[in-house]
């Protein structure tokens, strides 16, 4: 049974710092893995996906890399703005259906 | 904006009642999934659909049924409501069918009190 890890749990930051997220996942067999965003009491944002065949994937101040044969995802975050301050979810998609096994997060706060 | 909205947005309501949440897609996708979010569990699937009237089940299902009559809208149905259904539920569509490009977005969410 697939099962995604994220550490840390919390983490806290001074405006300005560059940082990574962390995610693992047990069964190297997926599509895709998935970033989202989550603010209080707001639905999921995706920000990146990152197929089986990709090492990397960019957006703006975002960049993921996968590396599926050690079952790891990294989320780099440069120049961290208070504004980034949010639950960061990594989700992974396998089986026939491709459906998503999440993560329990990563509760980003950064401080001005 | 992937075009999904969830109603109700909040509901309280008291055990043994049915309850019915509606999402709704203005994109004619094919996929569509129910979630719920829980403090300890993270996001899990109940139920999913991959076509009108197809649709298979997720990790916890149990005590919940969905029907999808329409492309547009997925109802899940919520039999006879238990306080372990308090949750906050989300659905979900894939812009893409499956496969390395099922990027899935998500929306807003219903808050579901059983009292």
């Amino acid at each position: 049974k697939q099962e995604v890890t994220q550490i840390p749990a919390a983490l806290s930051v001074p405006e300005g710092e560059n940082l990574v997220l962390n995610c693992s996942f047990t069964d190297s067999a997926i599509y895709n893995l998935q970033w989202f965003r989550q603010d209080p009491g707001k639905g999921l944002t995706s920000l990146l996906l990152i197929q089986s065949s990709q090492r990397e994937q960019t957006s703006g101040r975002l960049n993921a890399s996968l590396d599926k044969s050690s079952g790891r995802s990294t989320l780099y975050i440069a120049a961290s703005q208070p504004g980034d301050s949010a639950t960061y979810l990594c989700a992974v998609a396998g089986g026939s259906q491709g459906n998503l096994i999440f993560g329990k997060g990563t509760k980003l706060s950064v401080k001005p | 904006d992937a075009g999904i909205t969830q109603s109700p947005r909040h509901k309280v309501t008291e055990t043994g009642t049915p309850v019915t949440l509606r999402c709704h897609q203005t994109e004619n996708h094919r996929y569509m999934y129910w979630y719920r979010q829980d403090p300890g569990h993270g996001l899990r699937l109940i139920h999913y659909s991959y076509g009108v009237k197809d649709t298979d089940k997720g990790e916890v299902s149990d005590g919940y049924s969905v029907s999808r009559s329409k492309t547009e809208d997925f109802l899940l149905t919520l039999e006879s409501a238990t306080s372990s259904q308090t949750s906050v539920y989300f659905c979900a569509i894939s812009v893409r069918d499956v496969g390395a490009n099922n990027e899935q977005f998500f929306g807003p969410g219903t808050r579901l009190t059983v009292l």
